[in-house]
């Protein structure tokens, strides 16, 4: 069974501030996708990975995939309130079913 | 930009009762899927539709639910006689390719069963 573990889980830090999350499994993904969620709505795509080392950069999130594709992180610099929210992992696992990890759930302070 | 839509946002149903849940898919995409989220909890694959088939299924994914692609456009699950245990935010999604390629997930259905 592929598992994928993020952390870490609750996350409350400083407007300003710089953090980093996890997603780890002892699973070789095929690639890892990062996703937002909003209470009572649907994961929004936040970016794919797919290639070992791969480094991916959306404005002030960095996301990265491990060497070996079993781990990521997603590192928010001068985090704002805006990025308040859940913040979900997913490796493609099988044929293409996607394994989430339980997410992080970040609170920036003003 | 095109999106996954689901209807209805919230289905009210008394145990033991049917329930269809509608998707329409990304009308380019080939591959679709329904997760479901109980509350708390994480995401959780129930099977994987292309071709007019089943590609893959889970093991929550047991003969009370099946998936249907009625026409061109919609994607449906039924659950034949809903459980309590069956509540839970159900989450369409399509992509379109198979393997390493992106999924794109709709609003979600919450599914109350009393």
């Amino acid at each position: 069974t592929q598992l994928l573990e993020q952390s870490p889980q609750f996350l409350s830090i400083q407007e300003g501030e710089n953090l980093t999350v996890y997603c780890n499994s002892s699973s070789v993904f095929s690639s890892l996708q990062w996703y937002r969620q909003e209470p009572g709505e649907g994961p929004v795509l936040l970016v794919t990975v797919v290639t070992g080392g791969e480094v991916k950069k959306l404005k002030r999130l960095t996301f990265q995939f491990g060497d070996a594709r079993k781990d990521s992180s997603l590192h928010i610099t001068a985090a704002q309130t805006g990025d308040t929210g859940l913040y979900l992992c997913a490796g493609v696992g099988g044929a293409q079913k996607l394994v989430f990890g339980q997410g992080t759930r970040l609170t920036i302070n003003p | 930009e095109p999106e996954v839509t689901q209807t209805p946002s919230h289905q009210v149903t008394q145990m033991g009762q049917e329930v269809i849940l509608r998707c329409v898919p990304i009308s380019n995409h080939l591959y679709f899927y329904w997760y479901r989220q109980i509350l708390g909890q994480k995401v959780e694959f129930l099977v994987s539709f292309y071709n007019n088939e089943i590609s893959e299924k889970s093991e929550i994914f047991d003969d009370q639910f099946s998936v249907e692609r009625p026409d061109g456009s919609n994607f449906t699950l039924k659950i034949r006689s809903t459980k309590l245990e069956d509540s839970a935010m159900y989450f369409c999604a399509s992509s379109e390719f198979r393997g390493t390629d992106t999924q794109y997930f709709g609003p979600g259905t919450r599914l109350t069963v009393l």
